[in-house]
């Protein structure tokens, strides 16, 4: 029974590149959520996302950032022309079909190191 | 708009004592979800416990207790006798509405716990 699965564990980009985060939800859950810890704070809400729609965007910022949730395969979290700001832990959570106050279950997250 | 407040960020404890983490939240609805996560050194984000609005009958598992208060809007953590692997960052979480659409978790800032053998 596997849980939810982020890769890559670590990921290392130079200023300008792109960085591309996967997430594959928990058998059984169709929503998948992105948040981003940055040094010494809590959890930010990035987006939530259900199979080919987005539902929530508020916690992404305007430019470089993207995500998707396509009908077949991972979740993807896209962040073009990476900054050294970018650089923080990526965590990918999934629940079950909708229901309010569902727990969201997290994978182990991406770090990502911009240099 | 919601709010998690943990005041305190780190806290020592040598084994074997009790320790209450604190959090406080803020939110304008009336049906909404509390939640605890730990976050081990491994860096992994482990669910502890889910509480509605309306059940405020606090709750016991194994060494952890939870102590929900409507009136002081708080949700404290109470780990008894504690131990080494009890060490990690401990995150309290809102998520607030009636429908799947208001699902994101607003997260306090985490409580550091460091537990001396």
């Amino acid at each position: 029974n596997a849980g939810v699965m982020q890769n890559p564990r670590h990921l290392v980009r130079r200023r300008g590149q792109e960085a591309r985060l996967r997430c594959s939800p928990m058998k059984g859950h169709s929503h998948v959520y992105w948040y981003r810890q940055l040094p010494e704070e809590g959890l930010k809400f990035m987006v939530y996302l259900q199979k080919e729609n987005i539902i929530d965007e508020s916690g992404m910022p305007k430019e470089r950032f993207s995500a998707e949730f396509p009908k077949e395969g991972p979740s993807i979290l896209r962040i073009q022309q990476v900054v050294r700001g970018d650089s923080a832990a990526y965590f990918c959570a999934s629940s079950p079909p909708s229901l309010a106050g569902n727990i969201q279950y997290f994978g182990a997250g991406t770090r990502l190191s911009v240099l | 708009a919601q709010k998690v407040t943990q005041a305190q960020t780190e806290i020592s404890v040598v084994e074997k004592e009790d320790v209450t983490l604190d959090c406080v939240y803020e939110t304008r609805d009336t049906t909404y979800y509390l939640f605890w996560y730990k976050q081990p050194p491994s860096g992994e984000l482990v669910f502890l416990i889910r509480r509605n609005s309306f059940d405020e009958q606090n709750e016991i598992s194994g060494r952890y207790s939870w102590n929900f208060q409507k009136s002081t809007s708080s949700f404290n953590f109470t780990i008894t006798a504690s131990q080494v692997v009890d060490s990690a960052v401990y995150f309290c979480a809102l998520s607030e509405g009636l429908t799947g659409a208001n699902s994101k978790l607003t997260f306090g800032k985490g409580i550091t716990l460091s537990v001396r053998p």
